[in-house]
């Protein structure tokens, strides 16, 4: 069962552009929204995260947009700069219990100069 | 900034043969997680931890799976007897507590088991 579903599997960008990541969730007893940036051989590093209370959590070049009557969150990254290359994976949790996450897929952003 | 620490980086194993993997969680979190990630795969919950004793574990974390905090410092991961599926990246991630706080990851130990 896929509790969280994550598109596109990879994208590829221009140095400068708009990286956008899309996620959909079924459970709606999720209740925080992080995203993950991986780099090879790293773990998954925070990257920022929302609650469900507010629409858009914005810090720096990285920005959540989050849909609650659709069940749907991205993840956007303005000004996208070929350091950003790495996998992306939007991940979430429930405020019950012990908060374990339910990760997507991934997905495998690069940018190109 | 504290960090969570992993070792060893690369396990190398034979089928059937236990394994420890072995964390040390930043030192004022209280809960503790390990997730794996099988190659090109998302990342999978495995177990979480707290107050000496297993919080949730999913369906990965059967029998042949345990989880301890030997001492005030170091969390571990023990599979009993290994498979050859149990190849994989396993992560340890620890939080100052849960509410949604944030969970940090260390960078993982690749098992591999031929």
């Amino acid at each position: 069962q896929q509790q969280v579903k994550q598109s596109p599997q990879s994208l590829i960008v221009q140095k400068g552009g708009i990286s956008i990541i899309n996620c959909a969730y079924e459970n709606t007893a999720f209740d925080y929204f992080p995203w993950y940036q991986q780099f090879p051989g790293k773990g998954p590093a925070l990257l920022i995260a929302i609650r469900p209370d507010v629409s858009e959590k914005k810090e720096g070049r990285f920005t959540i947009s989050f849909n609650k009557s659709a069940k749907q969150f991205s993840l956007h990254i303005m000004d996208s700069q070929p350091g950003d290359s790495a996998t992306y994976f939007c991940a979430a949790s429930k405020a019950s219990g012990a908060n374990n996450l339910f990760f997507g897929t991934g997905t495998r952003l690069t940018v190109i100069p | 900034e504290p960090e969570v620490t992993q070792t060893p980086s690369h396990q190398v194993t034979q089928m059937g043969q236990e394994v420890i993997l072995r964390c040390v969680p930043i030192s004022n979190h209280l809960y503790f997680y390990w997730y794996r990630q099988i190659l090109g795969q998302k990342v999978e919950f495995l177990v979480s931890f707290y107050n000496n004793e297993i919080s949730e574990k999913s369906e990965i974390f059967d029998d042949q799976f345990s989880v301890e905090r030997p001492d005030g410092s170091n969390f571990t991961l023990k599979i009993r007897s290994t498979k050859l599926e149990d190849s994989a990246m396993y992560f340890c991630a620890s939080s100052v507590g849960t509410s949604n706080q944030p969970q940090h990851f260390g960078d993982g130990t690749r098992l591999s088991i031929l």
